[in-house]
């Protein structure tokens, strides 16, 4: 397809187990970035990946957050044991190459909605 | 460091009347603004961007918006709104790659 793609679209799994959550970028995207949405805090920047660049991770919450880019296009999302404060809205992007000075506009996919019960 | 701050969570306007969100920024540097809409159930869509250059700038779906820098703000406009202009949008800033949103700003349009 022309954007982005997540998987899966609907999340619900019991607190304590592991989910992990699929973005699949526009093709030719070296940027791709994961934000959070939450009723309670907003959008939030997690995750930033550019290249074979080291990622950003100062958007992570906690230890139980990680991800990971494979052969610089998909990447997968794993939050670890998780809690009900993780319900949320997960949200993919991907631009052309980015960083300081870019202003390479972010392409969103509809998002994984996860629910912990 | 940025921020951005949208005035009004909640907007209702009349079917043809004028839409105008407000958003204004906080940034260290020279900024990058847009504002994206979010339809239910759906991610986010550009509307428009500010880089450099004419600070007046027009999107789709009808929308602008314009930098002002001595007042730090970039406030969307629409001068007839439209019933599919019913939806969530969102003031974000940038400098870098890391975007930074505003707490957004629902919009519904009365018939």
């Amino acid at each position: 397809g022309a954007g982005v793609s997540q998987s899966p679209s609907n999340k619900v799994t019991e607190k304590g187990k592991d989910v992990e959550l699929r973005c699949d970028p526009i093709s030719g995207h070296t940027a791709l970035y994961w934000y959070r949405q939450s009723l309670g805090q907003g959008l939030e920047f997690l995750i930033y990946f550019q290249g074979n660049s080291a990622p950003d991770k100062s958007g992570l919450p906690s230890d139980r957050f990680s991800a990971e880019r494979t052969g610089g296009s998909v990447s997968t999302l794993t939050i670890q044991r998780t809690q009900q404060e993780d319900s949320a809205v997960y949200l993919c992007a991907s631009s052309l190459a980015a960083g300081r000075g870019s202003n390479q506009p972010q392409h969103f996919g509809d998002g994984t909605r996860l629910s912990i019960l | 460091a940025q921020s951005v701050t949208q005035l009004g969570s909640h907007v209702s306007v009349s079917e043809g009347a004028l839409v105008l969100l407000r958003c204004n920024y906080s940034s260290s540097v020279p900024p990058y603004l847009f504002w994206y809409v979010q339809y239910p159930n759906q991610g986010l869509q550009l509307l428009l961007k500010y880089t450099t250059g004419a600070t007046l700038v027009k999107g789709i779906n009808g929308f602008e918006a314009e930098f002002k820098k001595s007042e730090t703000s970039f406030h969307l406009t629409k001068p007839s709104a439209h019933m599919s202009d019913a939806a969530e949008y969102f003031c974000a800033v940038s400098n870098d790659y890391k975007l930074s949103f505003g707490a957004g700003t629902t919009v519904t349009v009365r018939a």
